[in-house]
């Protein structure tokens, strides 16, 4: 499996809503990462997890909230966020340490964030 | 601050014509380069990375790059353009966020439309 599977594909949540989004990699990869992506840009690192740990924080507003529950898993909790927050999610994964900076990563699909 | 830059907003090619992807980069120190490949609604696909070695580095989908140290460039080149490598394409580089965490800077992109 070389994959990272991402869920929902797409997702539309009113400002009150909590929600989460879900990445799944079964490739051994230690490292997981969660990027923001609006249209026709590049995509904005939002957190690593190096071996299930946090380790960057991009200073990401406390409205998005992950968590790493086990090496094949990573969430992003989703709460009261902004209009401004609308846009595609993408996870990715990597072998070895985060902090090499030299790691292939390997993206999901993305989940489409539209919030109303 | 470690950057790079991707000088054109849109490369128009026709299909069998050479394709070049501009970038440029800005490091102290050894640079680690990466070309990464965004299909509509889609994550990103890693391409080919320069790390050391020989500069020309090849990758996927028939894609090479060559490193040019005096010139400070790491452009993307396919000899024969084809109509689904229309594409968004990013160059990145290694770079350190405000905490000394090594991350990837991520180009602004390169839309290719390559015309049949």
């Amino acid at each position: 499996d070389t994959e990272v599977t991402q869920t929902p594909k797409h997702l539309v949540m009113g400002m009150t809503n909590k929600k989460s989004l879900k990445c799944e990699q079964h490739m051994g990869h230690r490292a997981m990462y969660w990027y923001k992506q609006k249209a026709k840009k590049p995509p904005e690192l939002m957190f690593v997890y190096s071996y299930e740990k946090l380790s960057i924080n991009e200073s990401v507003p406390s409205r998005f909230s992950p968590e790493c529950p086990n090496s094949s898993l990573l969430n992003l909790h989703l709460h009261a966020l902004q209009p401004e927050d609308s846009a595609l999610y993408l996870c990715a994964s990597s072998q070895g340490q985060a902090s090499s900076g030299a790691n292939v990563l390997t993206f999901g699909a993305g989940s489409r964030l539209t919030v109303l | 601050a470690q950057s790079v830059a991707q000088p054109e907003d849109q490369v128009n090619v026709a299909e069998g014509n050479p394709l070049t992807v501009k970038c440029t980069y800005s490091v102290s120190g050894n640079p680690y380069l990466f070309w990464y490949v965004q299909y509509p609604n889609r994550g990103l696909q890693f391409l080919l990375k320069y790390i050391t070695g020989d500069n020309l580095v090849k990758g996927s989908y028939g894609f090479e790059a060559e490193f040019n140290k005096s010139q400070t460039s790491f452009h993307l080149k396919k000899p024969s353009a084809l109509v689904s490598d229309s594409a968004l394409y990013f160059c990145a580089v290694r770079a350190h966020n405000l905490y000394g965490n090594n991350r990837l800077a991520f180009g602004k992109g390169n839309q290719v439309v390559v015309i049949p």
